[in-house]
Parts: C-alpha cells; sequence; structure tokens
C-alpha cells in the first residue's frame, strides 16, 4: 500500500453533479496516477502526473480533470458525474523506476 | 500501441499444485514489467518488478521471468496455497512512445486454489 489513501472510499452521486476524488500519498513519490477499472475492460489510465502542476491524459480522459497542487496530492474531479462513470477508482504512484503501488480504491455510483 | 493479454483468463487448481500464469506483450521495446495481485474488492499489491536488463525475478514461492525478444513473461507459484486465490495481472511499461510513464495492464488471470 506505500502509503497511499484515497477518500472518500464509497461515494453515490447523482447524474450532473461535479464530484471530486482524492488521492494522498506520503512517499515523495514523482510519478501519480488515476485508473478506472471496469469488469471486462480491465484497467484503464485516466489521467497521470509526473510533477507538481504536471499532467497529462490517459486513454479514457474525456469528462475528467485532475489537479496537482502538490506532491503529496492528485485529484480526480469528474466535472459532471454520467452513469457511465460509475466504475471503481484507483490512485497509484512511483518513483522514476521503482514499482507502481495502488491505493485501495474508490467505488463511485452514478445514479 | 502497446497490448498486454494473459491467458488463461481463468485457472483453478488443487492446493499444493506448480502454475505457470502468463504474460504476452506486442511492443518489445519495455523499460519494465510488473506482476500484481488483487483479491476481491481490494486494491492491487505490487508482487514483483523485472526491469529490462533482467530475465527473473524471485520472491518466496514466485518466481518471475521476462523475455523481452519473443514478448512474453511468466509468473511462477510453487506449492500453490488456498490465499494464493486472486487475480493476478501484469503491466508493462513502454520504452517508445511519446510518453514512457505509463503502463498498461493486461485483463488479469484469476486463479483459484482448492483446498
Amino acid at each position: 500500500d506505500a502509503g497511499i489513501t484515497q477518500s472518500p472510499r464509497h461515494k453515490v452521486t447523482e447524474t450532473g453533479t461535479p464530484v471530486t476524488l482524492r488521492c494522498h500519498q506520503t512517499e515523495n513519490h514523482r510519478y501519480m496516477y488515476w485508473y478506472r477499472q471496469d469488469p471486462g475492460h480491465g484497467l484503464r489510465l485516466i489521467h497521470y502526473s509526473y510533477g507538481v502542476k504536471d499532467t497529462d491524459k490517459g486513454e479514457v480522459s474525456d469528462g475528467y480533470s485532475v489537479s496537482r497542487s502538490k506532491t503529496e496530492d492528485f485529484l480526480l474531479t469528474l466535472e459532471s458525474a454520467t452513469s457511465s462513470q460509475t466504475s471503481v477508482y484507483f490512485c497509484a504512484s512511483k518513483h522514476e523506476a521503482s514499482a507502481l503501488h495502488f491505493g485501495n480504491g474508490t467505488r463511485l455510483t452514478v445514479t | 500501441k502497446q497490448e498486454v493479454t494473459q491467458i488463461p483468463a481463468a485457472l483453478s487448481v488443487p492446493e499444493g499444485e506448480n502454475l505457470v500464469l502468463n504474460c504476452s506483450f506486442t511492443d518489445s521495446a519495455i523499460y519494465n514489467l510488473q506482476w500484481f495481485r488483487q483479491d476481491p474488492g481490494k486494491g492491487l499489491t505490487s508482487l514483483l518488478l523485472i526491469q529490462s536488463s533482467q530475465r527473473e525475478q524471485t520472491s518466496g514461492r514466485l518466481n518471475a521471468s521476462l523475455d523481452k525478444s519473443s514478448g512474453r513473461s511468466t509468473l511462477y507459484i510453487a506449492a500453490s496455497q488456498p490465499g494464493d486465490s486472486a487475480t493476478y495481472l501484469c503491466a508493462v511499461r513502454s520504452n517508445s512512445g511519446g510518453s514512457n510513464y505509463k503502463l498498461t495492464f493486461g485483463k488479469g488471470t484469476l486463479l483459484t486454489v482448492n483446498p
């Protein structure tokens, strides 16, 4: 678990509302990632960060934005939640050549 | 674009058996490869990380090998136990393209070890 905390662990929200998921790591890792995991699709990268205020899009970034104002925090925002964004969201972090470590996930349900 | 495939999708074995999980990737220009395990409702736990210059890594009853030229990695589990039951995923960090910060994941192999 390498000191990665995700909050909240569970959230139910309504379609059209904004949602922010938080990832906090205590390892001083440079790289941080947001993935979603869905049956039949596996893990898909949403956004990632390679330093403070340095972020880039992954393969499924539409409808999501991120921010990283401090090394330890990486926020994922759903601007206007849709039912297709119901998923389990995982945050991960790593050093340059080290192993990738994951948080325990956030289960998001959009009704 | 890197693609990672894991076969089989599911595997059921009796306790005590030695087993091999397979991972293949399409682009051999990789930086490293990592094996994970995921228990139901949990996050991914890192098992082994193999750098591109390495051929294998070992941790306890686990041994992972890497053959870059053929685009394959295997995870060998010796003397399997019911507690090994989980989904095992491999992920490849590519060394080509615009960004080498990203990992590409396989969809995993669901392992069940029966007592």
